[in-house]
């Protein structure tokens, strides 16, 4: 398998404007993680998936930002209207949860989005 | 809920010295530790992890971590560090049952000196 995978790589984009990321897991996993990493905060979990269904969205920052996973191969982060404080690198993780022996996330390489 | 605590966010170490980053994690119920390792501009990857069994768990790249319960901790040591291993180090938790949701600790950077 190819490994988690997330399109664009880097994105620039102007305040205002609707930026979708997106993200394909590694077949066969029944999670999959959204992150967002800044220089301030660390390493933050925005919502996750268990077979396609949004378990906890918690760490949504605001109504601005949306997920949705529309099959088991596909998953997208959608920020609209996007503002600068939004520029962070977001991650995308896939696991598949193997009850009383745990697994670890795997992740992809991560899109770097700048708001200007 | 649970909760892991990195105690240093920079490690500078001269390369063949040993190293230990430190990480404390809270939780009320059993858990499975990890830790990962992301090098600059890259994704995070996994150095080893902890499930059951032995305290003491050996990952990649000669790292490992010895999980202790009594004191909430699972610190990773390396006995003799290389430039490579510059990077950034991540601990995180997550249950053992129920929704595997994983918390990370805020990183440690760890600066290998040549």
């Amino acid at each position: 398998d190819a490994g988690v995978i997330q399109s664009p790589r880097h994105e620039v984009t102007e305040m205002g404007q609707e930026v979708t990321l997106r993200c394909k897991p590694i077949s066969g996993h029944d999670y999959l993680f959204w992150y967002r990493q800044t220089m301030m905060r660390g390493l933050e979990l925005l919502i996750y998936f268990n077979n396609n269904v949004p378990i906890d969205d918690s760490g949504m920052p605001e109504d601005r930002f949306s997920a949705k996973m529309p099959n088991a191969s596909f998953s997208t982060l959608k920020i609209q209207p996007s503002e600068p404080r939004d520029s962070a690198v977001y991650f995308c993780a896939s696991s598949f949860f193997w009850k009383g022996k745990g697994t670890e996330a795997f992740f992809g390489q991560g899109t770097r989005l700048t708001v200007v | 809920a649970q909760s892991v605590t990195q105690l240093d966010s920079q490690v500078p170490v001269f390369e063949e010295a040993p190293v230990e980053l430190r990480c404390n994690y809270s939780s009320s119920v059993s858990v499975y530790l990890f830790w990962y390792v992301q090098y600059p501009n890259q994704g995070l990857q996994l150095l080893l992890k902890y499930l059951s069994g032995s305290t003491l768990v050996k990952g990649i790249n000669g790292f490992e971590a010895e999980f202790n319960k009594s004191q909430t901790s699972f610190h990773l040591r390396k006995p003799s560090v290389h430039i490579s291993d510059t990077a950034e180090y991540f601990c995180a938790v997550s249950f053992s049952g129920g929704y595997q949701k994983v918390t990370f600790g805020i990183g440690t950077k760890l600066q290998v000196i040549p």
